[in-house]
């Protein structure tokens, strides 16, 4: 089963509202990203966890907070977002710790539209 | 850092038709290149990679090509359907970059019945 899932679909907030964003995989793998797509865009790295660490974040600002509980799990904690984060944020996953020859599984992603 | 180009940004055909889409890569370390299909509303899925020791690879109506050489590669949709109309995204990934992938800017796609 080659599926990552994401939680919720949908997800309007307010420029003071703190929300987190969840996704899920049980392939084993132990790489976990996020990125973030505009529209039109091709996606656009965020974070990456290797074996449950932080191992890349891309000068993403403050607001944007990640989290990996397990190495099945990911978070993304968002706080006083700006209208400007609107996106698509798509969570990926791949199997060996983030090396170069990974195949990187999608989920479906979270619209997230901020008022 | 790598950079990717991709061509042509938009792409129609007639259906029965067969489309290609090109990528070039800058970093010659660059050895995993996947190919993504993104329909409306929905996460990118793959639908085809090569790997560099590979030139060429096909699954029933799709064919990805690889030159080293040249630092390009391209895929290859033959008999065009309908259900083929998506953006098309190429990336490039490299060992020595992290696991980072390098997305092109992607090519939408239209399949005309």
């Amino acid at each position: 089963d080659t599926e990552v899932t994401q939680t919720p679909k949908h997800l309007v907030m307010g420029m003071t509202n703190k929300k987190s964003l969840k996704c899920e995989q049980h392939m084993g793998h132990r790489a976990m990203y996020w990125y973030k797509q505009k529209a039109k865009k091709p996606p656009e790295l965020m974070f990456v966890y290797s074996y449950e660490k932080l191992s890349i974040n891309e000068s993403v600002p403050s607001r944007f907070s990640p989290e990996c509980p397990n190495s099945s799990l990911l978070n993304l904690h968002l706080h006083a977002l700006q209208p400007e984060d609107s996106a698509l944020y798509l969570c990926a996953s791949s199997q060996a710790g983030a090396l170069g020859g990974d195949t990187q599984y999608f989920g479906p992603g979270t619209r997230l539209t901020v008022l | 850092g790598e950079n990717v180009e991709q061509h042509p940004s938009t792409l129609s055909v007639q259906e029965g038709d067969s489309a290609v889409i090109k990528c070039t890569y800058s970093d010659s370390a660059s050895n995993y290149f996947p190919w993504y299909k993104q329909e409306l509303g929905k996460g990118p899925q793959l639908i085809i990679d090569i790997r560099s020791n590979v030139g060429e690879k096909k699954d029933q109506r799709i064919a990805v090509t690889l030159n080293k050489t040249a630092k390009h590669f391209s895929l290859h949709i033959t008999e065009t359907q309908p259900e083929d109309s998506a953006v098309y995204f190429c990336a490039a990934r490299s060992n020595t970059n992290a696991g980072k992938s390098t997305f092109g800017d992607g090519t939408t796609l239209t399949v005309k019945p």
